[in-house]
């Protein structure tokens, strides 16, 4: 157990429509970041959030948007659902050892999200 | 941007054997570099990890990897294959702990009984 908490763990739903993913870090983390795994682009960097505050962008959809409550989860929000969103989000938390940053990410079992 | 290359999705071993898989990086400043590894129907989990200091690291489960900089590699080994190995492995990368990791396509390992 990574200790990240993932929800929904799996959610089918159609084109057009908008979903909310949910993630509660590790306790103490303050980072959180978003991937998308799927078949045909492997696992990408969607958005880092560190202590509320967007942190850097990786390759997300306009169409998405995430953020970070003060009390440290995070909600990924998918709108306007296309069948090519279908895939694994994950979320991933990180900690810091003496102000450096570790390099580990801790991950999230994911929540599978497939659009018909 | 930094960036990871892993040829062959899919590895066969024979349980008992070596594995093998091959990491090569592109980073235009001293990488973090990292293999993590995914079950089936898990989030994914550091298998081992290097910063800085010794190019030979050693990891979970028997695995260890060795940083090559001439060569820009970071090869993934275990001496013997176990059937509990059978999982995707991932080899990633970032910018100077960063934490913002590129990874990978991934390889997928079958091991043989």
């Amino acid at each position: 157990d990574s200790g990240v908490t993932q929800t929904p763990k799996h959610l089918i739903t159609a084109t057009g429509q908008r979903v909310t993913l949910r993630c509660s870090p590790r306790s103490g983390d303050l980072s959180v970041y978003w991937y998308q795994q799927s078949l045909d682009q492997g696992l990408q960097f969607l958005i880092q959030y560190y202590n509320g505050e967007e942190r850097a962008k990786g390759n997300i959809l306009e169409r998405f948007s995430a953020q970070q409550f003060p009390d440290l989860h995070s909600e990924l929000n998918l709108s306007s659902l296309e069948l090519g969103d279908s895939a694994l989000y994950f979320c991933a938390s990180s900690a810091k050892r003496g102000g450096l940053n570790t390099g580990e990410l801790f991950f999230g079992e994911g929540s599978r999200l497939t659009v018909l | 941007a930094q960036s990871v290359t892993q040829l062959g999705s899919h590895v066969s071993v024979s349980e008992g054997a070596l594995v093998l898989l091959r990491c090569n990086y592109s980073s235009s400043v001293p990488p973090y570099l990292f293999w993590y590894v995914q079950y089936p129907n898990q989030g994914l989990q550091l298998l081992l990890k290097y910063t800085t200091g010794a190019t030979l690291v050693k990891g979970i489960n028997g695995f260890e990897a060795e940083f090559k900089k001439s060569e820009t590699s970071f090869h993934l080994t275990k001496p013997s294959a176990h059937m509990s190995d059978a999982a995707e492995y991932f080899c990633a990368v970032s910018d100077n702990g960063n934490n913002r990791l590129a990874f990978g396509k991934g390889n997928q390992v079958v091991v043989i009984p």
